[in-house]
């Protein structure tokens, strides 16, 4: 089976620029988790999906980032305009999550790098 | 808010040998998750091992296992016979809230070196 799927791999845009990352969660996963990676503040949750849904936005930095997940096997995360602290290793996971049906475990996309010069 | 300490920025390991990387955790809820995630330099973040809070015998994967203790809020990890390809950043992660799917909080995570 597949696991996440992200895209691009790797991202170098100027100052200024959009920037839209992508994913494809695993077939059948219901939740869906963007994470920002970097060496100043490691591992941070920017947004979570749960059946499309966003249920928790708090870990969006600011007005210029965006999420979307149109249907259950795709979803994007945009940066408009783009600075260069948004340099970072941005990480897409996914989830199956039934009500009163414990499962928690989250499997990682490989993550974009990207580079805001 | 929940948090995860790992208080070893670095380890290493002879090939072949045992190692045991620490990880707490503050937390006032009764049921919870906790995992250890290996980054090697790939960045990939790959799954080692799960821990369900309301179980009593600890997680076992093959030369993977933890040592949970509920009450000290501790979830350390054990690797055994180290591999060369065990050297990676390894990250501690908790999660809460049991019925919904919730974000992971994750430690600051550990590089392990292994020595050949």
């Amino acid at each position: 089976d597949a696991g996440v799927i992200q895209s691009p791999r790797h991202e170098v845009t100027e100052m200024g620029q959009e920037v839209t990352l992508r994913c494809k969660p695993i077939s059948g996963h219901n939740s869906l988790f963007w994470y920002r990676q970097t060496m100043m503040r490691g591992l941070e949750l920017l947004i979570y999906f749960n059946n499309n849904v966003p249920i928790d936005d708090s870990g969006m930095p600011e007005d210029r980032f965006s999420a979307k997940m149109p249907n259950a096997s795709f979803s994007t995360l945009k940066i408009q305009p783009s600075e260069p602290r948004d340099s970072a290793v941005y990480f897409c996971a996914s989830s199956f999550s039934l009500q009163g049906f414990k499962i928690y475990t989250q499997y990682f996309g490989p993550g974009t790098r990207l580079t805001v010069l | 808010a929940q948090t995860v300490t790992q208080s070893q920025p670095e380890m290493s390991v002879q090939e072949a040998e045992t190692v045991t990387l620490s990880c707490t955790y503050d937390t006032s809820e009764s049921d919870y998750y906790l995992f250890w995630y290996k980054q090697p330099p790939s960045r990939q973040m790959i799954l080692v091992i799960r821990q369900e809070a309301y179980k009593q015998q600890n997680a076992t994967e093959n030369r993977f296992s933890v040592n949970f203790q509920k009450a000290a809020k501790s979830f350390s990890l054990k690797i055994s016979d180290s591999q060369l390809g065990d050297a990676a950043m390894y990250f501690c992660a908790y999660s809460g809230n049991p019925g919904s799917a919730r974000q992971l909080t994750f430690g600051s995570g550990t590089q392990l070196t292994v020595l050949p």
